[in-house]
């Protein structure tokens, strides 16, 4: 079976990080591009970065770009993506979301079920 | 940043019915418009790529047009599971990728 599975909802302080992993199964892992998106309550839904799978290579939105990292283990068919300095505005609904061609068309096909990340003191 | 806007909001209409849903661009990205269905409690389902291609598995009801800066999704004949919002995001000019507020589309 084709999916991606998200780890579980964290409860982070303000000032904290956050790792949200992302398991693919069903598919080759490297062939694909890894986006990652978020849904805070009440607005649009923003993407926030990607990683090439295969090579490595990651592009950031500049709105995270020095709060963002995002990495993957291969040998796990995993990708990771951290987020630093945690405020109460990143309380959002984290997805990870593969790309539904094997290049970096920003076609968001396949989605993980999303991890709720809250920031609260 | 290109900014999608979304119309309308909220669109009321019955099973059988026909849906016309709007997205509007703030500078032309050419058919890079890409479709999404989401329901409660659910991630973001891929519709419809590049203004008009259905993605795989997607029914024949569903169907996207337009180009430039304005764009419609039509869902021809209401089914009750076609009920939930629809996001509408571009592909044309990233960094960044961005998304509609989305419509919410509920029975009437």
């Amino acid at each position: 079976q084709v999916q991606l599975v998200q780890s579980g909802a964290e409860v982070k302080k303000p000032g904290a990080s956050v790792k949200v992993s992302c398991t693919a199964s069903g598919y080759t892992f490297s062939n694909y591009v890894i986006y990652w998106v978020r849904q805070a309550p009440g607005q649009r839904l923003e993407w926030m970065g990607w990683i090439n799978a295969g090579n490595g290579n990651t592009k950031y939105s500049q709105k995270f770009q020095d709060r963002i990292t995002i990495t993957r283990d291969t040998s796990a068919s995993t990708a990771y993506m951290e987020l630093s300095s945690l405020r109460s505005e990143d309380t959002a609904l984290y997805y990870c979301a593969r790309d539904y061609t094997r290049r970096i068309a920003g076609i968001f096909d396949l989605w993980g079920q999303g991890t709720l990340v809250t920031v609260s003191s | 940043e290109i900014v999608l806007t979304q119309s309308p909001a909220t669109l009321s209409l019955s099973p059988g019915e026909r849906a016309t849903l709007s997205c509007k661009a703030s500078q032309s990205i050419s058919s890079y418009l890409v479709w999404y269905q989401q329901k409660p409690g659910q991630a973001p389902r891929l519709l419809i790529y590049d203004a008009s291609s259905r993605a795989t598995g997607i029914p024949a009801r569903f169907s996207g047009s337009g180009s430039g800066t304005d764009f419609t999704l039509t869902i021809s004949s209401l089914e009750p599971e076609d009920f939930a919002v629809y996001y509408c995001q571009q592909r044309s000019n990233w960094p960044p990728y961005t998304f509609g507020q989305g419509t919410k589309l509920e029975i009437k």
